[in-house]
């Protein structure tokens, strides 16, 4: 089955202790983005990656590190959480990041991981 | 800065009244999306509006997409209990390859 992965489903830590969350696609699809979702906010773009070894920031970088190191990994790294980061946090991918492909196929997201920071 | 706008946020409706959610947004975009998020659970994809005038139904969900008003509605026809979610529309940037959301329309379908 085609999916996105996302683990853990919920993850509760406290302020400092270094957590991954890990996102894995089995789709072949190249672009890969982070988003958290905030109540009345919407989505916000952490990071995203268009290819391996190819990252960049997206609207709310500060506090979150990603690497892509294979196509179908992009985990996100929170060096020291902090409560500012409880959020629910979204994995997405796509087949391309440029040209028509992408647009036609929209996004896949993964389930989701529910992150407190206490 | 791009903003896409949602209207209105809050939606509580009967059973088999029509209704249609908003999406506005602030710069010239081609590309937009809507997309489902059911309580505790991911976004799924409903629709992918690629060109001015482009309109797609599914069941009782129709899309359309105004590029030179910015704006796209989702329109609900006869709606049924099982509707009942939070609608986002997101607009894709030609700039950085971001996907720029709307805050949602949470909506209430009662028997």
């Amino acid at each position: 089955e085609a999916q996105v992965t996302q683990n853990p489903r919920y993850l509760i830590t406290v302020t400092g202790k270094k957590l991954t969350v890990t996102c894995s696609q089995n789709m072949n699809h190249e672009y890969m983005s982070w988003y958290r979702q905030d109540p009345g906010l919407g989505l916000r773009q952490i990071y995203y990656s268009m290819n391996v070894e190819v990252t960049d920031k997206g609207d709310v970088p500060e506090g979150y590190k990603v690497s892509r190191k294979e196509k179908r990994n992009f985990p996100l790294i929170l060096e020291s959480p902090s409560p500012n980061q409880t959020s629910l946090y979204f994995c997405a991918s796509s087949l391309s990041g440029r040209g028509r492909a992408r647009y036609n196929y929209g996004y896949t997201f993964g389930s989701g991981t529910r992150l407190t920071v206490v | 800065e791009l903003k896409v706008e949602q209207n209105p946020l809050f939606l509580s409706m009967q059973e088999g009244k029509n209704y249609t959610i908003y999406c506005n947004y602030s710069t010239t975009s081609d590309r937009l999306y809507w997309y489902r998020q059911d309580p505790g659970k991911s976004l799924e994809s409903l629709f992918v509006l690629l060109s001015n005038g482009a309109v797609k139904q599914e069941g009782r969900l129709m899309a359309s997409l105004d590029t030179k008003a910015r704006l796209s509605t989702l329109h609900i026809t006869a709606a049924v209990h099982d509707l009942s979610a939070t609608y986002f529309c997101a607009v894709d940037t030609d700039s950085n390859y971001q996907l720029i959301w709307g805050a949602g329309t949470k909506l209430i379908i009662k028997p």
